[in-house]
C-alpha cells in the first residue's frame, strides 16, 4: 500500500526549531519529486516547498525562504523539513506530498499524508 | 491573498451540475497545467484532477476539468452529498518560481 507517514510535530517557542520527517512506503521513493504543503487552522492550502526525486533541485515558498530547508534521502525513504527561526504565523498542519512525476513541475500531487501539527506559542 | 482567486463558496441541490472557477494570470494558469484538489472535513486532500482534465483512478467522471487561457474550472455533475468539501486549483507560478493553490471554495450541497 502506498502511504506518506508524517512525524516531528509539537509545541515550539517563536524563534525555535523543529524537525518533520516523513516517511514513504509502496513506491520507488526516489522516482518522485517530494513536497510540503501545509493548512493553518480554518485556512486553505498553502505550499511550503518541494524536492526533486534525484535531490537535486529544490524550491521554497516566499514565505518561508532562507528559514526551512527541505531534503530526502532516498536511501532511507525518508523526506524531511528542517525548520527555524519559527514564527506564530507557521502554526499549521503539515502534510507530506507526493508529486506524480520526478521533476518539480505544475502542482500535482497524487498521495497525501495525514499530516502533522506544529504549533509556535510561548 | 492567493495568486489564484477561487470564490469561497458555492452551493447546488442533488443531481445538478455545478462548476468551480479559478482565475490567475499568464505567469501560472495561463503557461501551466491546473490541478484540482478535494479536501473533505477532517481529511488530507485528495487529488481529483490533474494536468487541466485528467483524472487519476478512481475519481469519478462526475468529475472534469477544463483550461481556457488564464482561468480553469472544475464541473461536477450529478452532484452528491458526499460532494460537499472544500476544492482547490493549483499550479505553478513562472514569476514566483514555485507552486501555488487557490483559496479554495467550499462547496455546500442543499
Amino acid at each position: 500500500e502506498v502511504q506518506l507517514l508524517e512525524s516531528g510535530g509539537g509545541l515550539v517557542q517563536p524563534g525555535g526549531s523543529l524537525r518533520l520527517s516523513c516517511t514513504a512506503s509502496g513506491f520507488t521513493f526516489s522516482d518522485y519529486a517530494m513536497t510540503w504543503v501545509r493548512q493553518s487552522p480554518g485556512k486553505g492550502l498553502e505550499w511550503v516547498a518541494s524536492v526533486s526525486g534525484s535531490a537535486s533541485n529544490t524550491y521554497y515558498a516566499d514565505s518561508v525562504k532562507g528559514r526551512f530547508t527541505i531534503s530526502r534521502d532516498n536511501s532511507k525513504n525518508t523526506l524531511s523539513l528542517q525548520m527555524n527561526s519559527l514564527r506564530a504565523e507557521d502554526t499549521a498542519r503539515y502534510y507530506c506530498a507526493k508529486d506524480v512525476v520526478q521533476i518539480v513541475t505544475s502542482c500535482a500531487f497524487d498521495i497525501w499524508g495525514q499530516g502533522t501539527v506544529v504549533t509556535v506559542s510561548s | 491573498q492567493s495568486v489564484l482567486t477561487q470564490p469561497p463558496s458555492a452551493s447546488g441541490t442533488p443531481g445538478q451540475r455545478v462548476t468551480l472557477s479559478c482565475s490567475g494570470s499568464s505567469s501560472n494558469i495561463g503557461s501551466n497545467t491546473v490541478n484540482w484538489y478535494q479536501q473533505l472535513p477532517g481529511t488530507a486532500p485528495k487529488l481529483l484532477i490533474y494536468y487541466n482534465h485528467q483524472r487519476p483512478s478512481g475519481v469519478p467522471d462526475r468529475f472534469s476539468g477544463s483550461k481556457s487561457g488564464t482561468s480553469a474550472s472544475l464541473a461536477i455533475s450529478g452532484l452528491q452529498s458526499e460532494d460537499e468539501a472544500d476544492y482547490y486549483c493549483a499550479t505553478w507560478d513562472d514569476s514566483l518560481n514555485g507552486r501555488v493553490f487557490g483559496g479554495g471554495t467550499k462547496l455546500t450541497v442543499l
